[in-house]
């Protein structure tokens, strides 16, 4: 699996759209681009996925670069509930899934 | 609902004793995995399994055993062999290899600590 790298922490106003990079610059063409959040105390809750093109759930949005080496997940108006981990991760179609230490996201009223 | 259990959420044990953590599944799901996590970490793989009666070891598998007799079972033993076993620890289910959108769905936890 490609290895990604995030930033530690990021903070983000009650409201406003949350947008957390991540860089997986040795992505292979069929590894998918998965993101997590794991909010305190609790198991890591899947938000989107994606492989190439920008995806949109009722959680939050996915853009993947064209040449696939980083992405951007967007929390379109964040809350205090959204305060957690946030973990990128890459993997093909098989089970195992690596997760680095993510990005700390904290909303502030 | 369906969903993943692990029990209990908070576990004591004295050193040199070997535990079982508990981790049940009713989402029909083939595949299932155990992580560890310490503090600030992100998690790290300690076995999974693609099916039942078999399974495998993961990054840190030294000092951890497991069986997978049933689909919806997969029982954790942290044995005294393992160092520092005090964690917390995640058990996790997903649909089976060669599905694409196999994202996994996780239990909430249990915390170790071993005096």
């Amino acid at each position: 699996d490609a290895k990604t790298t995030q930033p530690p922490s990021m903070d983000c106003a009650e409201g406003r759209a949350a947008n957390l990079p991540c860089n997986h610059s040795t992505i292979s063409g069929n590894e998918y681009v998965y993101w997590y959040r794991q909010i305190h105390s609790q198991g890591p809750q899947y938000i989107i996925h994606g492989l190439k093109n920008n995806e949109t759930n009722e959680m939050a949005s996915l853009i993947i670069t064209e040449d696939r080496k980083s992405s951007t997940l967007i929390l379109p108006h964040a809350t205090l509930r959204d305060t957690a981990v946030y973990y990128c991760i890459v993997r093909a179609s098989y089970d195992k899934v690596i997760f680095g230490p993510g990005t700390s996201l904290s909303v502030i009223p | 609902d369906g969903g993943i259990t692990q029990s209990p959420k908070y576990l004591f044990r004295k050193e040199g004793q070997n535990v079982t953590l508990s981790c049940e599944q009713n989402l029909n799901h083939d595949a299932m995995y155990w992580y560890r996590q310490d503090p600030g970490q992100g998690l790290r793989l300690i076995y999974y399994s693609q099916i039942v009666n078999d399974f495998q070891k993961g990054d840190i598998a030294e000092g951890y055993s497991v069986s997978r007799e049933k689909k919806e079972s997969f029982p954790l033993t942290v044995t005294s062999a393992q160092k520092n076993p005090t964690a917390f620890y995640l058990c996790a289910s997903s649909t089976g290899q060669g599905k694409i959108y196999n994202e996994q769905f996780f239990g909430p936890g249990t915390r170790l600590t071993v005096l």
